[in-house]
């Protein structure tokens, strides 16, 4: 079945330098790719997507990438801040009605 | 513009019983997926419904069951209950079949321990 492996499961950057979090896909028809955070507490929260027809993809201080070839795809967070300490989910769906499967999380710590 | 809501927020079973958890979509949402997030993991598919209708389901017994109404809004239910049931039960939303996409907004879900 479909498979979303998530890496690291914990992150730990100085405040102001980037933060790269890495997933991996199995089904090669996934053509959909949210990033969720998760504070502590809280609910997942939609903070990017993608879809295979865009490679790239950025919003303010945040970007997604992704290699259908390889079906990876990744999240950047540059010049990070104390409130971008959270849990990240990548995920992957094959879009409109398909289930979306989610990744194990990484716990990004922002150090002072 | 209310999110999606869920209730309880916290409950405690013990083994062998039954829970049903309760889930109101998004403001103009039509489609409710429901997922389990055990502590320090992903939250995991459990099932989707559209139209009162169980659409596609995940990797769990068939102890899940679930229900949705004509007002979108939509109930897990849980039989003998077992302690690996132990979890947070997240509730997601979305205006798929709306032309709002397949973008997911979740509850703040519902804490269930079994003792």
């Amino acid at each position: 079945g479909e498979n979303v492996e998530q890496h690291p499961s914990t992150l730990s950057v100085q405040e102001g330098d980037s933060a790269v979090i890495k997933c991996t896909y199995s089904d090669s028809a996934s053509n959909y790719f949210p990033w969720y955070k998760q504070e502590l507490g809280k609910r997942p929260q939609l903070i990017i997507d993608i879809r295979s027809n865009v490679g790239e993809k950025k919003d303010q201080r945040i970007a997604v990438t992704l290699n259908k070839t390889a079906k990876h795809f990744s999240l950047h967070i540059t010049e990070t801040q104390p409130e971008d300490s959270a849990v990240y989910f990548c995920a992957a769906s094959r879009g409109r009605d398909d289930k979306i499967i989610f990744g194990k999380g990484t716990r990004l710590h922002i150090l002072p | 513009d209310a999110g999606v809501t869920q209730s309880p927020t916290h409950l405690i079973k013990t083994r062998g019983q039954q829970v049903t958890l309760r889930c109101s979509p998004k403001s103009g949402h039509d489609t409710v997926s429901w997922y389990q997030q055990a502590l320090g993991q992903g939250p995991q598919f459990i099932f989707q419904y559209y139209e009162e209708e169980e659409r596609q389901r995940g990797n769990f017994p068939d102890r899940f069951s679930g229900h949705q109404f004509p007002n979108y809004s939509s109930e897990l239910n849980v039989n003998a209950l077992l302690l690996g049931d132990s979890a947070l039960y997240l509730c997601a939303s979305s205006g798929l079949y709306r032309g709002l996409g397949e973008k997911l907004f979740f509850g703040s879900g519902t804490q269930l321990s079994v003792l």
